[in-house]
């Protein structure tokens, strides 16, 4: 079965600085998706970012970039110019190929991300 | 266009008691599946479906019952609630395509307390 671990509980950031999210994944597939979620205080789920492991080039959403490293099965997400906007609590998630229509996502614990003024 | 409804938003059962999360798409999903968010665990699978009269287990199915008898609602039924079923649920839907990707739409939970 697939695995995703975030293993950064908590970051925090000055605001306009980097950041940088962990994620690892387990995996014995060749093709998939990898996701970053944000859901701020209202619970609402709301996509980042979205990769396919088959593309090399790593995907960028305005002030979001992906570091996805197959080989070691890594998908970091850095923002950039972070804002007060950003502070969410952020799910990596993974999805394998479709299969029969089934579109299961895997998600890791989350990281809570604050953002200092 | 609502996009996924889910209904209630927050709910409060005694053990034993069932109840019936309600879960509505109005953009002709084939998929839509039922999730659970606890603190430290992300959000977990229990159940989905790939269709009207079609559905499967996820990874915490046990308690919950499902059923599809259309392809706009998805309903989770809690039997006999217990206090490890508290949790905030989460619906969600998406079409499905052969050789793409085609991004899931999540409501906005539903957060059940069991007493």
């Amino acid at each position: 079965a697939q695995t995703v671990t975030q293993s950064q509980p908590e970051m925090s950031v000055q605001e306009a600085e980097t950041v940088t999210l962990s994620c690892t994944y387990d995996t014995s597939e060749s093709d998939y998706y990898l996701f970053w979620y944000k859901q701020p205080p209202s619970r609402q789920m709301i996509l980042v970012i979205r990769q396919e492991a088959y593309k090399q080039q790593n995907a960028t959403e305005n002030r979001f970039s992906v570091n996805f490293q197959k080989a070691a099965k890594s998908f970091s997400l850095k923002i950039s110019d972070s804002q007060l906007g950003d502070a969410a609590m952020y799910f990596c998630a993974y999805r394998g190929i479709l299969f029969q229509g089934a579109q299961k996502l895997v998600f890791g614990q989350g990281t809570r991300l604050t953002i200092n003024p | 266009n609502a996009g996924v409804t889910q209904t209630p938003k927050f709910q409060v059962l005694k053990t034993g008691q069932s109840m019936t999360l309600q879960c509505a798409q109005d953009m002709n999903h084939e998929y839509m599946s039922w999730y659970r968010q606890d603190p430290g665990m992300g959000l977990r699978l229990i159940h989905y479906s790939v269709g009207a009269g079609i559905t499967d287990q996820g990874e915490v199915p046990n308690g919950y019952n499902v059923s599809r008898s259309t392809t706009e609602d998805f309903p989770l039924r809690l039997l006999s609630a217990a206090p490890s079923q508290t949790s905030v649920y989460f619906c969600a839907s998406s079409s499905v395509h052969r050789t793409t990707d085609q991004p899931q739409h999540f409501g906005d939970g539903t957060r059940l307390s069991i007493l």
